[in-house]
């Protein structure tokens, strides 16, 4: 079975940019949840989604924004990047019953974004 | 506010030696706990987790974990490391109302051959 994906692996921007990510769940987990890791810290949380709807917020700025379509892939877009925005950026999903996180989350790789 | 700290910030051991990272948590309500390793280069992986029952959890490798609700710990153990046991560990709980995972500041192990 194919993990969590995410895209593109890597990514170069500037200062002001707006960045798009994309993640693809597990097949059959309706769940998405995207971190922030910055190097020498823990994933911070930023949004999960459930069944489209968003159902936690991180404390992130405004310029921070996620959807899920239908197909329960999720997009997560920053807009006005700055250099603090550098960082590993994971996607994770969970098979959840309702709208209670029952089990473990499944991380996938990550988007490596530099913002220059 | 809810958070989770992790005791130490880099463990150096030799192999076959104990291990225990401490991990505490804040909140005041059910929580379930996990811990996750990320191996040098690769995902983030589930070792083990506790919902409810019994306190001593067992993961995988070797692992086990035990939650003492007095305490707000679920320190991690394993009697005998291995050099593949190197990667970064990291604490996370998820109140029990079902939200968002938090997760602790991670610790470093590095395990010398």
């Amino acid at each position: 079975d194919a993990g969590v994906t995410q895209s593109p692996t890597h990514l170069i921007k500037t200062r002001g940019q707006h960045v798009t990510l994309r993640c693809s769940p597990i097949s059959g987990h309706k769940s998405v949840s995207w971190y922030q890791q910055v190097l020498g810290q823990g994933p911070q949380f930023i949004f999960q989604y459930y069944e489209k709807e968003e159902r936690g917020r991180g404390n992130f700025p405004d310029r921070f924004s996620a959807r899920q379509f239908p197909n329960y892939s999720s997009e997560l877009n920053v807009n006005a990047l700055l250099l603090g925005d550098s960082a590993l950026y994971l996607c994770a999903s969970s098979l959840d019953v309702g709208r209670v996180v029952v089990g473990e989350q499944f991380f996938g790789p990550g988007t490596r974004l530099t913002v220059l | 506010a809810q958070s989770v700290s992790q005791h130490n910030h880099h463990v150096i051991l030799s192999e076959a030696a104990s291990l225990e990272l401490g991990c505490n948590y804040s909140y005041g309500g059910t929580v379930n706990l996990f811990w996750y390793v990320q191996y040098p280069g690769q995902h983030l992986q589930l070792l083990l987790k506790y919902f409810s029952g019994d306190p001593l959890v067992k993961g995988i490798k070797g692992f086990e974990a035990e939650f003492i609700k007095s305490k707000f710990s679920f320190n991690l153990r394993k009697p005998s490391v291995q050099w593949s046991d190197t990667a970064e560990y990291f604490c996370a709980m998820n109140p029990g109302n079902g939200q968002n995972f938090v997760f602790g500041p991670g610790t470093r192990l590095s395990v010398l051959p």
